[in-house]
């Protein structure tokens, strides 16, 4: 049962520049929702795909952008990098209406 | 702003012994509990769901739920090493049209031999 799965690993960027994370649910989940943890902190909601749709988003400017595939993958993009945009970025999927969300191992993402 | 409050810890217990982890919420509506385990450099993995006030067990964890008191635990008991990680509460919002989880901090455990 192949989980959830997140590329890549770790990047490294500057600021001013844009970046694109991907995520492979786990496999019979619809649902993915991603999130930023800082480091000391806990994971903090960015937004949720459904149905190829923005379902819900938090508390994050426009900056950060996705989008989820027919085979219900998903991208997250972020422009304008800054350097408080340094953190581990977690996707975690679910499937349709259920709560329980399970998480990939993360990207770690470091703006100079 | 919905909250979660979780002690940050370190909390220290000795090998074989009881580890209790507290959580508190602001939101009076959730109806949806998490308890994740985060190694240091990983990402969070569940531990266990509670919806129902009470106690729920798992193996050497019991999480317990009292709604009334906008409280949630978590019970490892025979505390091993290999328990020593961050704990997360989550919490799914409530309201029409809410599917996030709210997170604490995290309370840091040290199991020690």
């Amino acid at each position: 049962d192949a989980g959830v799965t997140q590329s890549p690993t770790h990047l490294i960027k500057t600021r001013g520049q844009q970046v694109t994370l991907r995520c492979s649910p786990k496999s019979g989940h619809d649902t993915v929702s991603w999130y930023q943890q800082a480091l000391g902190q806990g994971p903090q909601f960015i937004f949720q795909y459904y149905e190829e749709e923005e379902r819900q988003r938090g508390n994050f400017p426009d900056r950060f952008s996705g989008h989820q595939f027919p085979n219900y993958s998903s991208e997250l993009n972020v422009n304008a990098l800054l350097l408080g945009d340094s953190a581990l970025y977690l996707c975690a999927s679910s499937f349709g209406v259920r709560e329980t969300q399970y998480f990939g191992p993360g990207t770690r993402l470091l703006v100079l | 702003q919905k909250e979660v409050e979780q002690n940050s810890g370190p909390l220290s217990v000795p090998e074989g012994a009881i580890a209790s982890l507290n959580c508190t919420y602001s939101d009076r509506g959730s109806q949806s509990f998490f308890w994740y385990r985060q190694y240091s450099g990983k990402s969070p993995e569940l531990i266990m769901s509670i919806y129902s006030n009470g106690d729920k067990e798992d193996g050497r964890f019991t999480a317990q739920l009292n709604k009334a008191s906008q409280y949630v635990s978590l019970l490892i008991r025979d505390s091993q090493p290999s328990d020593s990680a961050t704990y997360l509460c989550a919490v799914k919002n409530s309201g029409a049209g809410s599917y996030q989880l709210t997170f604490g901090k995290g309370t840091k455990l040290s199991v020690i031999p």
